[in-house]
């Protein structure tokens, strides 16, 4: 069954901690993005990733970093340099200018 | 860098009206997609175009996309319940490449 994973669903960080997302996909795309997502608010690119071993940053990547070693993976890790990092993150994957693909998304909160 | 908006931001509509919602970017797309997000959900893919003009039905939906390339619409025609949820436009760069830029997203409710 084909698709794009995302895990945890719901995510608990504690403030000054890093937390990884994790994001896995079997489509074979060869392109992956990170979004994130605030109440009542549109997507904002975080970082994408065209092939592997390369990576781009988005319009907001301050504070977050990723890593690209396979073609299915494509974690987030949000590390305590970010500020306000309570957000709704959704992960996707496309074949090359065509439609992308989310995955169910992490709601991460810092308590 | 890149930006699209979208207006409006929310739009109320009673069940057998119609709704639009316009997209607008600051450069020119090499395409542009639609998405639809129910509450609580995922964004899900609904149509992309390409050509400079170009017009694609979905059943109750008409998609537009501006001559120039920098707008396009999405217009309901006798609204559902069903339709209810968040709207997005995203834009391909000219510039090469799979970036997709996200609009600011339309919010619709639908009443009985």
């Amino acid at each position: 069954d084909g698709g794009i994973t995302q895990s945890p669903k719901y995510l608990f960080r504690k403030e000054g901690q890093n937390v990884t997302l994790s994001c896995e996909q079997n489509l074979n795309h060869d392109a992956m993005y990170w979004y994130r997502q605030d109440p009542g608010q549109g997507l904002r690119l975080i970082y994408y990733s065209q092939i592997v071993n390369d990576f781009q940053k988005g319009d907001i990547a301050e504070g977050y970093s990723v890593s690209r070693e396979k073609k299915e993976s494509f974690p987030l890790t949000v590390t305590s340099a970010q500020k306000n990092p309570t957000a709704f993150y959704l992960c996707a994957s496309s074949l090359h200018n065509t439609e992308a693909f989310f995955g169910q998304g992490t709601r991460l909160t810092v308590v | 860098g890149q930006q699209v908006m979208q207006i409006p931001q929310y739009q109320h509509v009673q069940e057998g009206e119609d709704f639009t919602t316009y997209c607008n970017s600051s450069t020119t797309l090499s395409n542009i997609q639609w998405y639809k997000q129910r509450p609580g959900g995922h964004p899900v893919f609904l149509i992309q175009l390409v050509k400079s003009g170009e017009v694609k039905k979905q059943k109750r939906l008409t998609f537009q996309f501006g001559e120039a390339k920098k707008n396009s619409s999405l217009h309901i025609t006798a609204t559902q319940t069903t339709d209810v949820g968040t709207y997005f436009c995203a834009g391909g760069n000219t510039g090469g490449g799979n970036k997709l830029t996200f609009g600011t997203g339309t919010q619709l409710k639908v009443e009985l």
